[in-house]
């Protein structure tokens, strides 16, 4: 059974940095693409991030560019999202999803940016 | 970056009722478009992928139809669980990108 579980969240000042990490079971992790979404309180769902299985291609929302750093460890089955500079607008719940077609989603941890 | 215009985005159904959503995409993006269903408090779950596709274990009253720019998903007779928020998902070119989202209520 797929399983994808998210933690790091939490309550962080403007401006600080957090590191959010996602734990993958279930599958052959160094066999897929990975992905962080987010979705804000009341609002949809906003694509963050994306890795490649072998970290060969990377890419980012432009609403974070710059601030954030995607990065996987195959050997650990985790997915990591490093998270600098951070804004109000960040406050969101943060999934990580399996593969380019996004077929299995974590259940989220919420990171709220707020002083 | 591709747009997905979903419509409608909210709407009132009763029980048995047949419901339909639709995405357009601002460019041809094949078949490579997923439909999630997301409830409260929980994780979008797949619907259908490649459009059409029935992801295993979803009841049959869900079903997917398009290529290319116009998407629909159709639940034939709407039960009580189907009460939700759905969402399109594009991932034919990056960066991917949802639909706004249609909520689902009860009438």
């Amino acid at each position: 059974e797929v399983q994808l579980v998210e933690s790091g969240g939490g309550l962080v000042q403007p401006g600080r940095s957090l590191r959010l990490s996602c734990a993958a079971s279930g599958f052959t992790f160094d066999d897929y693409a990975m992905h962080w979404v987010r979705q804000a309180p009341g609002k949809g769902l906003e694509w963050v991030s994306g890795i490649s299985w072998n970290s060969g291609s990377i890419g980012y929302a432009d609403s974070v560019k710059g601030r954030f750093t995607i990065s996987r460890d195959n050997a650990k089955n985790s997915l990591y999202l490093q998270m600098n500079s951070l804004r109000a607008e960040d406050t969101a719940l943060y999934y990580c999803a399996k593969e380019d077609d996004f077929d299995y989603w974590g259940q989220g941890t919420l990171v709220t940016v707020s002083s | 970056d591709i747009q997905m215009t979903q419509s409608p985005s909210s709407l009132s159904a009763s029980v048995g009722d047949r419901v339909t959503i639709t995405c357009r995409a601002s460019q041809g993006i094949r078949n490579d478009l997923g439909w999630y269903q997301q409830k409260p408090g929980k994780a979008p779950k797949r619907l259908i992928y490649a459009a059409s596709s029935l992801q295993s274990g979803v009841p049959s009253r869900f079903s997917g139809s398009g290529s290319g720019t116009e998407f629909t998903l159709t639940i034939s007779s709407l039960q009580p669980e189907d009460f939700a928020t759905y969402y399109c998902l594009q991932h034919n070119s990056y960066p991917p990108t949802f639909g706004g989202g249609t909520k689902v209520e009860i009438k």
